[in-house]
């Protein structure tokens, strides 16, 4: 069983749709990581967690320790919005990847 | 703004040959991580440094592997004989306060092995 599971692992909506991508994970951790790679390749890290919610222009990030579980959230979606989207928790100095949410926001 | 830089961008290798990695973190940055992501496949941790030394490694990891901070400020991978599975994109990260802080990548350093 994967440690870190992101759902879905594909979506394709409208320009200006919400969107929301769900992370869980089954391990002890002191972080969570959401991250954007786009199609070059280059990553960057979007937020990091410990508790509650965070909000950054159109995207908001949530986590619920004791459900193990977070989710990113995008509002007023846009093109350019599209990437892969991963979610990564961090324990003992190391990072477990998710396998990643690749979005496509239409015009 | 501060970056990590990596070099270089696209290496091509053959099997068996030595590779060396540099990624220059930000200068404040304490914590070091190398990354690696196969082609398709998900993003894996390789190793991450502190304190010149090796904090944490994964099974990937293994004695063909090796990083070193030689002057302070470059942080560096080497492969000693590649592999084919060795092809990937490697990633270089740094952060100022090691697992609560915020991840800064390189552009990463495309990989082929022949």
């Amino acid at each position: 069983k994967n440690e870190v599971e992101q759902s879905p692992q594909n979506l394709t909506a409208q320009e200006g749709e919400f969107i929301t991508i769900n992370c869980s994970y089954s391990v002890g951790i002191s972080a969570l990581h959401w991250l954007q790679q786009h199609p070059g390749g280059g990553i960057v890290s979007l937020f990091m967690l410990s508790s509650g919610k965070k909000k950054h222009g159109r995207l908001i990030a949530t986590i619920n320790i004791q459900e193990k579980h977070s989710s990113l959230h995008i509002t007023a979606s846009h093109p350019r919005d599209s990437a892969v989207y991963i979610c990564a928790v961090g324990s003992n100095y190391q990072l477990i990847w998710g396998a990643g949410t690749k979005l496509i926001i239409k015009p | 703004e501060p970056e990590v830089t990596q070099t270089p961008s696209h290496q091509v290798t053959q099997m068996g040959q030595e590779v060396i990695l540099r990624c220059v973190p930000i200068s404040n940055h304490l914590y070091f991580y190398w990354y690696r992501q196969i082609l398709g496949q998900k993003v894996e941790f390789l190793v991450s440094f502190y304190n010149n030394e090796i904090s944490e490694k994964s099974e990937i990891f293994d004695d063909q592997f090796s990083v070193e901070r030689p002057d302070g400020s470059n942080f560096t991978l080497k492969i000693r004989s590649t592999k084919l599975e060795d092809s990937a994109m490697y990633f270089c990260a740094s952060c100022r306060t090691g697992n609560t802080g915020e991840l800064f990548f390189g552009e990463g350093s495309r990989l082929t092995v022949l």
